[in-house]
């Protein structure tokens, strides 16, 4: 059983690039979300959805996208990579809206120049 | 504005030590819930909390909710090196929420 996986692991971009960052779960859970963890900040929500076709804005969409085509995947977006996106993303998936005992991926490390 | 602050922020200590990692919430709490994460690593569920005066235990991690504090505290006794990481603490601070607000983290070190 797989859980939550991201990919890339690492990526460095340049400013004005773009990229996607991939999410699966195999699970079959409903919610899914994507943090960003910034040091000495804990976690941001980015985006969530609450199932396929579903996506919400969480606290810190700025620069983001996300789509939600089918239950196992939830890509984020980065259409021009800013050096203020620098940053771990970290997505999470549930059964319940309620995150709390949600399965969490390993991280996408990002550094943007 | 920080919603909830963790202390310390960081921690060393001699492993067989006890420590404690406090959490505090600037707004009324809906529910408290600790991870641990290492690094490279996503986090890991340890504990909910709900109820003031709430406490859970595993292993030698045990969890307090003091919900008029607006505070939580993580206990870990006797510490061996496969404690350290980042502890971080969530919260809901409104029901029905479909988020969590994350506290600093408290990255803790064992000395063999």
């Amino acid at each position: 059983n797989a859980g939550v996986t991201q990919t890339p692991k690492f990526r460095i971009l340049k400013i004005g690039q773009s990229m996607t960052l991939q999410c699966t779960q195999d699970m079959n859970h409903n919610y899914m979300y994507w943090y960003r963890q910034d040091p000495g900040m804990g976690l941001k929500l980015i985006y969530y959805s609450v199932g396929a076709g579903i996506t919400d804005k969480g606290e810190v969409p700025n620069g983001y996208n996300v789509s939600r085509s089918t239950t196992e995947d939830f890509p984020l977006r980065l259409e021009l990579a800013a050096p203020s996106q620098t940053s771990v993303y970290f997505c999470a998936s549930s059964w319940d809206r309620r995150i709390a005992e949600a399965f969490f991926g390993q991280g996408t490390r990002l550094t943007v120049v | 504005s920080q919603e909830l602050e963790q202390s310390p922020q960081s921690l060393i200590v001699q492993e067989g030590k006890n420590l404690t990692i406090n959490c505090t919430s600037s707004k009324t709490l809906y529910g408290l819930y600790w991870y641990k994460q290492k690094y490279g690593e996503g986090l890991i569920f340890l504990m909910m909390l709900q109820k003031g005066g709430e406490e859970k235990s595993h292993e030698k991690i045990t969890a307090k909710l003091d919900e008029k504090k607006q505070q939580s505290s993580l206990h870990i006794t006797a510490s061996q090196p496969s404690h350290a990481g980042i502890y971080l603490c969530g919260a809901e601070t409104k029901t029905g929420a479909n988020n969590l607000f994350f506290g600093t983290g408290t990255r803790l070190t064992v000395i063999p």
